[in-house]
C-alpha cells in the first residue's frame, strides 16, 4: 500500500468552514491528481498538477484550490465556497511515458459535513 | 475534453460465467485505455490497458478489446470468481489526462 499516502482518511467540515486533505507520494512522480467520487458519477477531476509550481483545473475546480511547492505533495483545500462538499476524495499520481498515463491512487479521503 | 461512457452501470453473473463491460469515448485522438478495478473500501488499481495501435489484449482470465473506427472497447472476464467482485472503470487518455466512466459494479453469485 506504499506509494500515495492520503491523510486523513476521514474529514468532517463545518460550514463556511475551509479544510485540506494531505496528499504524498514517494514515486518520484511528475504528476498528480485529485478525483471526486460520488456514487454512481465514477471519477471526476477537480485539479491536477504536471510539474512543481504549476497546476490545472479540471472539470468541477470551482469551490476547491491546490498547491504544488513539492515534487511530492500536492494538497487540496475544499473551501467554504463548495456547497456540496460531501465525498470520496481520491489523490493519484502518474509518469507519462511510452503513450501511457498509469496512475497510482491514494486510500481515499471521506469528507463530510457537520 | 473527452467523454466516456460506461455500460451497464450493474452487473450480476454467476460464478464461473463471463462478464462483459462495455465503454464508449467521443475524441478519435484518444489513443490509450485503461480498466482500474475499485473493490469495496479500496483504491482503483489497474488491471489491463491497451494501446490504440492493437485491437485485442489478453491477460489470464481478463481481456480487452478495441474497435477504433466505432470508437469503443470492452473488458472481458472469463470463468468469473468472487473476488472478481468490485467496481470497474474504463477511462481514455485524452490531452494527457484520463476521462473515466461512471463505473460498472460487478456483483459474482457464488
Amino acid at each position: 500500500d506504499g506509494g500515495i499516502t492520503q491523510s486523513p482518511k476521514y474529514l468532517f467540515r463545518k460550514e463556511g468552514q475551509n479544510v485540506t486533505l494531505s496528499c504524498e507520494q514517494n514515486l518520484n512522480h511528475d504528476a498528480m491528481y485529485w478525483y471526486r467520487q460520488d456514487p454512481g458519477q465514477g471519477l471526476r477531476l477537480i485539479y491536477y498538477s504536471q510539474i512543481v509550481n504549476d497546476f490545472q483545473k479540471g472539470d468541477i475546480a470551482e469551490g476547491y484550490s491546490v498547491s504544488r511547492e513539492k515534487k511530492e505533495s500536492f494538497p487540496l483545500t475544499v473551501t467554504s465556497a463548495q456547497k456540496n462538499p460531501t465525498a470520496f476524495y481520491l489523490c493519484a499520481s502518474s509518469i507519462l511515458a511510452g503513450g501511457k498515463n498509469i496512475q497510482y491512487f491514494g486510500a481515499g479521503t471521506r469528507l463530510s459535513v457537520l | 475534453g473527452e467523454n466516456v461512457e460506461q455500460h451497464p452501470s450493474t452487473l450480476s453473473v454467476q460464478e464461473g460465467d463471463s462478464a462483459v463491460i462495455k465503454c464508449t469515448y467521443s475524441d478519435s485522438a484518444s489513443n490509450y485505455f485503461p480498466w482500474y478495478k475499485q473493490e469495496l473500501g479500496k483504491r482503483p488499481q489497474l488491471i489491463i490497458d491497451i494501446r490504440s495501435n492493437v485491437g485485442e489484449k489478453k491477460d489470464q482470465r481478463i481481456a480487452v478489446t478495441l474497435n477504433k473506427t466505432a470508437k469503443h472497447f470492452s473488458l472481458h472476464i472469463t470463468e468469473t470468481q468472487p473476488e472478481d467482485s468490485a467496481v470497474y472503470f474504463c477511462a481514455a487518455l485524452w490531452a494527457n489526462n484520463l476521462f473515466f466512466g461512471t463505473g460498472t459494479r460487478l456483483t459474482v453469485i457464488p
